[in-house]
């Protein structure tokens, strides 16, 4: 069946780490995204890919980075420089870059600071 | 750019009700629209898609949605709500002269089922 993968599902840091988030898909979609989910906040756009080995930054990409080596791949890097990492973090995928397509959501991973 | 606004951050409905979620959106030519459902702890699934044509657009799981151009709304309508419809839903809107960001959701609204 086609769609995206993420992985973990749960993921725990210590202060001061950087953790990978996993994201697949086999859609052969060319644009992925990763949002930020907080309670009352909505998703909020982190980094997007139009293209392989090409990402933008999205609204709040402070503390994050992203690479784009495969159409399929697109992992997400939470870095110690992000003061407040605690969020479901969701990866998506569409056809086109452009608003003009459906997105299609992996099930998302809960990132705890402990 | 584009916006969307979800004026009802909850919602309460009794099982077997009808049910209308509200959403404006913010863009100066005609723009792409979606709805999609979310479930706690999970991903969210597409309920239906407005681009073109008839402004009233079916979907999954029995829920339609109306495209008013006057109004800029696409409010989200189910006849006779499940208490499995309870869930987070979220209205965005897809920019149809470019941008390469994908969509802009709104802030999502809460609904809860009463038995």
């Amino acid at each position: 069946d086609g769609g995206i993968t993420q992985s973990p599902k749960y993921l725990f840091r210590k202060e001061g780490q950087n953790v990978t988030l996993s994201c697949e898909q086999n859609l052969n979609h060319d644009a992925m995204y990763w949002y930020r989910q907080d309670p009352g906040q909505g998703l909020r756009l982190i980094y997007y890919s139009q293209i392989v080995n090409d990402f933008q930054k999205g609204d709040i990409a402070e503390g994050y980075s992203v690479s784009r080596e495969k159409k399929e791949s697109f992992p997400l890097t939470v870095t110690s420089a992000q003061k407040n990492p605690t969020a479901f973090y969701l990866c998506a995928s569409s056809a086109t870059p452009q608003g003009d397509t459906e997105a299609f959501f992996g099930q998302g991973t809960r990132l705890t600071v402990v | 750019a584009q916006s969307v606004t979800q004026p009802d951050i909850h919602i309460t409905v009794s099982e077997g009700a009808s049910l209308e979620l509200r959403c404006n959106y913010s863009y100066g030519a005609t723009p792409y629209l979606f709805w999609y459902v979310q479930s706690p702890g999970q991903g969210l699934q597409l309920l239906l898609k407005y681009f073109s044509g008839d402004t009233l657009v079916q979907g999954i799981k029995g829920f339609e949605a109306e495209f008013k151009r006057s109004q800029s709304s696409f409010n989200l309508r189910k006849p006779s709500v499940h208490w499995s419809d309870a869930a987070e839903y979220f209205c965005a809107v897809g920019a149809t002269g470019g941008g390469a960001d994908g969509l802009t959701f709104g802030k999502g609204t809460h609904l809860i089922i009463q038995p």
